[in-house]
């Protein structure tokens, strides 16, 4: 079985470009998860789904970082305008919510984005 | 709020030796679940291994195997038999076992292992 599939693998755009980062979780997990790595700040959750529905949002640093998932298997995280201090490791994360149990996450294997 | 901590940024092992990763958390909850994750040079999180709270055996998968002391709050990763393969970035991260933020992984901010031949 396929684990989580993230696009792109690296990404290097400009100050000022929109940047789309794409995930499609495992199927039949029905929670998602983005994530973002830095040196300074480690892994921080940013946003976390539901059944497709938005539940947790306030790891979103900022208006320009929006989060969408449309069906079951297929989420998007895009910044516009990027800036230099988005530059990172950005991870897309899936789990069986499934009551009482490790409900582990499952990450795909992140997109290394910089912003020149 | 929970917190983990690992004390040491940096370790190293010779191959075929035995290493001891520390993490500490801080919490009041009494249902929880500790994970440590490994990232390898290819940024890929990998789960290593898994504890219930409630769970007093320490689990064990293979040569990793943990030390979880519920009452001191700590969790460490101990790696027997150490290979070249196992050089990483681990992590440990717990998650609440109930209330609304069931969901949320808090990680610590890893512990680099190297592995000598």
């Amino acid at each position: 079985d396929a684990g989580v599939i993230q696009s792109p693998r690296h990404e290097v755009t400009e100050m000022g470009q929109e940047v789309t980062l794409r995930c499609k979780p495992i199927s039949g997990h029905n929670s998602l998860f983005w994530y973002r790595q830095t040196m300074m700040r480690g892994l921080e959750l940013l946003i976390y789904f539901n059944n497709n529905v938005p539940i947790d949002d306030s790891g979103m640093p900022e208006d320009r970082f929006s989060a969408k998932m449309p069906n079951a298997s297929f989420s998007t995280l895009k910044i516009q305008p990027s800036e230099p201090r988005d530059s990172a490791v950005y991870f897309c994360a899936s789990s069986p919510k499934v009551w009482h149990t490790y409900n582990e996450q499952f990450f795909g294997p992140g997109t290394r984005l910089t912003v020149l | 709020a929970q917190t983990v901590t690992q004390s040491q940024p940096e370790m190293s092992v010779q191959e075929a030796e035995t290493v001891t990763l520390s993490c500490t958390y801080d919490t009041s909850e009494s249902d929880y679940y500790l994970f440590w994750y490994k990232q390898p040079p290819s940024r890929q999180m990998i789960l290593v291994i898994r504890q219930e709270a409630y769970k007093q055996q320490n689990a064990t998968e293979n040569r990793f195997s943990v030390n979880f002391q519920k009452a001191a709050k700590s969790f460490s990763l101990k790696i027997s038999d150490s290979q070249l393969g196992d050089a990483a970035m681990y992590f440990c991260a717990y998650r609440s076992g109930s209330g609304g933020s069931n969901y949320k992984l808090t990680f610590g901010k890893g512990t680099l292992l190297t592995v000598n031949p």
